[in-house]
């Protein structure tokens, strides 16, 4: 089984400035997906940046960022010039490659996130 | 637009009372899943189905039970067995049969937020 842990409960940052949250997971598996999800306070889950852990350039979606570190299993989600619409709640997620049963997701605890003008 | 539509968005559920929360979805999706989110926690799994007439235990099925008659809809109804119902509830539907996936691994309905009376 998978587990994925946000060690950081919450974080606060400044307008305009960067931010970086925090994950681990633990698996055997050795080809996995892993995503960041942002809850902002409509609770909607929006798919922020994914990661295939076969490659191993890090992704990059405008300013969101990652440090994907697999032989340490860490996955931290860098967010460059902080808007105040990045208030959310952060969610780190885990997937196993694709099989033939779905695409099922497992979830870390979640970060929240102020952005401070 | 494809999607999913859950409903209602607020429920209420008085002492010793069965509710069911809707979930619709038109994405020709064969998998959905259902998830509970406490206040600022994470998301856990709580039942999911990948085919039609068939559906597993999530971590928490505990309280839950839930059918799978048609391929659009997996209604979620929370017993009087669940002595702890307060929660935001998430629906979520996936494909299984594309070996590379979607854009989005799991796509999410809006939520439903259930309170005891």
């Amino acid at each position: 089984a998978q587990t994925v842990t946000q060690s950081q409960p919450e974080m606060s940052v400044q307008e305009a400035e960067t931010v970086t949250l925090s994950c681990t997971y633990d698996t055997s598996e050795s080809n996995y997906y892993l995503f960041w999800y942002k809850q902002p306070p409509s609770r909607q889950m929006i798919l922020v940046i994914r990661q295939e852990a076969y490659k191993q350039q890090n992704a990059t979606e405008n300013r969101f960022s990652v440090n994907f570190q697999k032989a340490a299993k860490s996955f931290s989600l860098k967010i460059s010039d902080s808007q105040l619409g990045d208030t959310a709640m952060y969610f780190c997620a885990f997937m196993k490659q694709w099989n033939n049963a779905g695409n099922m997701l497992t979830f870390g605890g979640g970060t929240r996130l102020m952005v401070k003008p | 637009d494809g999607g999913i539509t859950q409903s209602p968005k607020y429920l209420f559920r008085k002492e010793g009372q069965n509710v069911t929360l809707s979930c619709e979805q038109n994405l020709n999706h064969d998998a959905m899943y259902w998830y509970r989110q406490d206040p600022g926690q994470g998301l856990r799994l709580i039942y999911y189905s990948h085919i039609v007439n068939d559906f597993q235990k999530g971590d928490i099925a505990e309280g839950y039970s839930v059918s799978r008659e048609k391929k659009e809809s997996f209604p979620l109804t929370v017993t009087s067995a669940q002595k702890n119902p307060t929660a935001f509830y998430l629906c979520a539907s996936s494909p299984t049969m594309d070996r590379y996936y979607s854009n989005q691994p799991q796509h999410f309905g809006d939520g439903t937020r259930l309170s005891i009376l």
